[in-house]
C-alpha cells in the first residue's frame, strides 16, 4: 500500500459544482495532515492543513478520519481559478512529509 | 513565510555532466529540504540539508549522486551528478515551519537531460 494515495482524477467540473477529493494513508502513527495546491509548472502551495475536528476556510472544508486513516477535502462554488493539482500530505513523527501524486482538477466555465 | 529564491529555473545538460542547484532563503533556517518532482509523480524527498553536518539521504538517494553543501544558515546547493535522462525533473528546494509542519518551496528547478 503506497503511503499516501490520492483520487486518481482527473476532475473536471463545472463552475459552481461541489468536488470532492479523498486521500488515505498508511502510517497510522502520522501526526499532522495537509492539503497543498500546485499551479500548472508551480511550485506546490499550502492550501490549508487539517485538523481532527475538521476545518474550514471558506469554500474549503478539509476533514480527517483517524480510525479510517482517511482525508478529505471539499471545495464548493467552484471558480475558475481553483484549476490546480491537489497534493495530500502526510507528517510522521519524524517531521518528514509524504506527498500523494496529487489530483488534477480542471473548472469548466 | 519565506522567501525562497533558486537558481537556474531551467537547463537542458547533456548526458554525463552534472549541475549545481542553488537555493537562497530570505531568512535563518535550521533545516533545508531538497525534493525530486518526476513528471506524473508525487514530490519526493531527496535530503535534507542541515548546516554545520552533512546531509541526511533518503533511501534511494546517495551523496555521489547528489551531493549537497549547506555552507551557512540561508543557503544550500544541490549537485545532479553524471546526469543521465532518468534525472529529468523538477528539483525543489524549501524550508519548513517545525511547529506547524508547513513546507515553503522554491520555484523549482526544471531539468532536462538529452
Amino acid at each position: 500500500r503506497k503511503e499516501v494515495e490520492q483520487d486518481p482524477g482527473p476532475f473536471n467540473v463545472p463552475e459552481g459544482a461541489t468536488v470532492a477529493f479523498n486521500c488515505t494513508y498508511s502510517n497510522s502513527a502520522s501526526q499532522s495532515f495537509f492539503w497543498y495546491r500546485q499551479d500548472c509548472r508551480k511550485e506546490p502551495k499550502l492550501l490549508m492543513s487539517v485538523y481532527s475536528s475538521g476545518n474550514e476556510d471558506g469554500r474549503f472544508t478539509a476533514q480527517l478520519n483517524r480510525a479510517s486513516q482517511y482525508i478529505s477535502l471539499l471545495i464548493r462554488d467552484s471558480k475558475l481559478s481553483d484549476s490546480a493539482t491537489y497534493l495530500c500530505v502526510v507528517r510522521g513523527s519524524n517531521y518528514k512529509l509524504t506527498f500523494g501524486k496529487g489530483t488534477l482538477l480542471t473548472v469548466n466555465p | 513565510s519565506a522567501v525562497i529564491s533558486q537558481k537556474p529555473s531551467r537547463d537542458i545538460c547533456q548526458r554525463g555532466t552534472s549541475l549545481t542547484i542553488q537555493c537562497q532563503v530570505d531568512s535563518q533556517v535550521t533545516m533545508m529540504f531538497w525534493y525530486r518532482q518526476q513528471p506524473g509523480q508525487s514530490l519526493t524527498l531527496i535530503a535534507t540539508a542541515n548546516q554545520g553536518s552533512e546531509a541526511t539521504y533518503e533511501s534511494g538517494f546517495v551523496i555521489d549522486k547528489f551531493p549537497i553543501s549547506r555552507p551557512n544558515l540561508t543557503f544550500s546547493t544541490l549537485t545532479v551528478s553524471n546526469m543521465s535522462p532518468e534525472d529529468s525533473s523538477i528539483y525543489l528546494c524549501s524550508v519548513g515551519v517545525t511547529n506547524t509542519g508547513e513546507l515553503f518551496f522554491g520555484e523549482g528547478s526544471r531539468l532536462t537531460v538529452l
